[in-house]
């Protein structure tokens, strides 16, 4: 079966803070793909990242940063520096090759305080 | 350039009734997803439309059923509907071109959703 896991249910800190976010999925597939959406109080999910099964290497945009371990089954997101705009629910997702579904974690609710 | 637009966005139902949610994909896109998110949880993937044709669904009743225009704009219909229907839906965008196993769920546009409560 696959399931994705956000230990995580809701993180506040102070702004200007580094904060990372925790995602550890289940998956008996070996062709895979990994994503992070945000969903601020308007409801919509905003696309941020999507690694295949494949490809381990870190990733940087900006103050985002995104560290996948395929050994221990975990894609952490870490927002440095954070800011009150970053407050929002984030969901780490999952979805198989033969598949069209994407399978959602629970959600980290992050609240970012001036 | 308008991306996934919803209608309604929010809206109140009686137990026992019928509703039904529309989806106007993003401009270039011609598959649309459905996702039912309840308070506090992740979105649960309810079905995919492409040509016309339910591609895939997830594990929701008969109740729950769909229908994709033409025009690639979409229908979620729930019959009978009950109190744990309550949630925001979710439309989701995306376009499968040739050899979408690439693609896999790359360039999902989501809407801002429609909040159905059923009282």
């Amino acid at each position: 079966a696959q399931k994705v896991t956000q230990a995580q249910t809701e993180i506040s800190v102070v702004e200007k803070e580094d904060v990372t976010l925790d995602c550890v999925y289940e998956t008996r597939d070996t062709t895979y793909y990994l994503f992070w959406y945000k969903q601020p109080p308007s409801g919509e999910l905003v696309f941020l990242i999507r690694r295949n099964s494949f490809d381990e290497q870190n990733e940087i945009s900006g103050r985002y940063s995104w560290n996948f371990q395929k050994s221990t089954s975990s894609f952490n997101f870490t927002i440095t520096a954070s800011q009150v705009v970053d407050s929002a629910v984030y969901f780490c997702a999952l979805i198989r090759d033969s598949s069209y579904k994407l399978i959602f974690g629970s959600g980290t609710r992050l609240l970012v305080r001036p | 350039d308008a991306g996934v637009t919803q209608s309604p966005t929010h809206l109140i139902k009686t137990r026992g009734q019928q509703v039904t949610l529309r989806c106007s994909p993003k401009s270039g896109h011609d598959t649309v997803s459905w996702y039912q998110q309840a308070l506090g949880q992740g979105p649960q993937f309810i079905f995919q439309y492409y040509e016309e044709e339910e591609r895939q669904r997830g594990n929701f009743p008969d109740r729950f059923s769909g229908h994709q225009f033409p025009n690639y704009s979409s229908e979620l219909n729930v019959n009978a509907l009950l109190l744990g229907d309550s949630a925001l839906y979710l439309c989701a965008s995306s376009n499968t071109p040739f050899g979408d196993r690439e693609s896999r769920g790359y360039g999902y546009t989501f809407g801002s959703g429609t909040r159905l409560t059923v009282v």
